[in-house]
């Protein structure tokens, strides 16, 4: 059981370029999630899904962009990258309300 | 909306000695409320949670987190921490009716030998 898995790791993007945070999750869990976490600032909620076909966002969603075609996968997409970018990226999945996330390991992306 | 607010950026404490990460919440609604646990370079692992019944909930490696209404408090307690509890631990909350975490800014705690 795989759990969530995100890829790439490592990431270094010039200003302007594009790139796709890939998350995929195995556990038929209905609701998925992208958060990033900056030093001393926590977790913040970028976008969402709570099925197939059905995103919102959440905190800070300006610059990105999702889409949920399947349970299983939830990418994340960043236009035109900024150095306000530079963060790490963590997806995560909930079967509902109330059962706490399993997260991914994360993807560090730098922007320069 | 619902907000977090751990009042510790940095606990340092010594092995063996008892430690408190404290955790207050702000919400007009009901709430579940969780912990979690960071080791470095890694995602967040679910430590343990406030769903309803006993207001005292444990986790299975000795953390206990005592949930206070009338404090709108979460506070996380351990009687005695190993090297092992070093890690950065979230407080987060979210709202009965809906699946979204609102996270705190995290407290790093040290533990020293």
């Amino acid at each position: 059981n795989a759990g969530v898995t995100q890829t790439p790791k490592f990431r270094i993007l010039k200003i302007g370029q594009s790139m796709t945070l890939q998350c995929t999750q195995d556990m038929n869990h209905n609701y998925m999630y992208w958060y990033r976490q900056d030093p001393g600032m926590g977790l913040k909620l970028i976008y969402y899904s709570v099925g197939a076909g059905i995103t919102d966002k959440g905190e800070v969603p300006n610059g990105y962009n999702v889409s949920r075609s399947t349970t299983e996968d939830f990418p994340l997409r960043l236009e035109l990258a900024a150095p306000s970018q530079t963060s790490v990226y963590f997806c995560a999945s909930s079967i509902d309300r109330g059962y706490g996330y399993t997260f991914g390991s994360g993807t560090r992306l730098t922007v320069v | 909306a619902q907000s977090v607010t751990q009042l510790d950026s940095q606990v340092p404490v010594f092995e063996e000695a008892p430690v408190e990460l404290r955790c207050n919440y702000s919400s007009s609604v009901s709430v579940y409320l969780f912990w979690y646990v960071q080791y470095p370079n890694q995602g967040l692992q679910l430590l343990l949670k406030y769903l309803s019944g006993s207001t005292l909930v444990e986790s299975i490696n000795g953390f206990e987190a005592e949930f206070n209404k009338s404090q709108t408090s979460f506070h996380l307690r351990k009687p005695s921490v190993h090297i092992s509890d070093t890690a950065e631990y979230f407080c987060a909350v979210s709202e009965t009716s809906g699946s979204r975490l609102t996270f705190g800014e995290g407290t790093q705690l040290t533990v020293n030998p």
